[in-house]
């Protein structure tokens, strides 16, 4: 089945630090894929979407490519900033269905 | 903007008490999802509902049923709940489109006792 594995937490960063969290997937055909972020107390909201080979998503400085041949679509940020501190979900929808498959969570905290 | 509410941000129930969770959304979608979020599984999928009256199992469904009557309005019943249906739920809208995002409420964290 379709399955999202993403690096354990909590990851803890100084501001302006360099942000990678890692994202791979299994899925059968060309799902699309998703970052999702979950601030403290909140519900989750899109961060950036890819639905095809080679696609990057961007949205707020953070960067993400779907990369066919290593399955992977791994967050980055050049920058991070205090108000970045969250829980990241990456997610995969598969063959054009409802269903999104998520990873476990990755928190990051950034610190001053 | 589109949004998705939920009818209680925190909820405590004894075990084997029956458990309405409510969730509305106000922008026409035709999709409707429940989800259980847990440190270390990320989210689980319950049921999900692509119209009125429509539903389908998600990945976790025992113990849990489901009601849409109405299209914006999509509820998630704990029959008789129990200690490890304490968790946050998490409820979510979508339209029918491949590109299209699911929008997800706030949240409700239950805890059963």
């Amino acid at each position: 089945g379709d399955s999202v594995t993403q690096m354990e937490g909590p990851v803890t960063l100084s501001e302006e630090a360099f942000l990678t969290i890692n994202c791979t997937y299994t899925a059968t055909g060309y799902p699309s894929l998703f970052w999702y972020v979950q601030y403290p107390g909140e519900g989750l909201q899109l961060l950036l979407k890819a639905t095809k080979a080679d696609d990057k998503g961007s949205n707020k400085g953070f960067e993400a490519t779907y990369r066919k041949e290593t399955t992977s679509f791994h967050l980055e940020k050049g920058s991070v900033q205090v108000s970045d501190s969250a829980v990241y979900f990456c997610a995969l929808r598969a063959g054009g269905g409802n269903k999104l498959t998520f990873g476990t969570g990755t928190q990051l905290k950034v610190e001053l | 903007d589109v949004k998705v509410t939920q009818s209680s941000r925190y909820l405590v129930k004894r075990t084997g008490e029956k458990v309405f969770l409510e969730c509305v959304q106000d922008m026409d979608h035709e999709n409707m999802f429940w989800y259980r979020q847990d440190p270390g599984l990320g989210l689980r999928l319950i049921y999900f509902s692509y119209d009125v009256k429509m539903k389908e199992k998600g990945d976790i469904p025992e113990g849990y049923s489901v009601s849409r009557e109405k299209k914006e309005r999509f509820s998630l019943i704990l029959e008789s709940a129990s200690t490890n249906q304490t968790s946050m739920y998490l409820c979510a809208s979508r339209m029918t489109g491949q590109d299209d995002e699911q929008y997800f409420g706030p949240g409700t964290r239950l805890t059963v006792t």
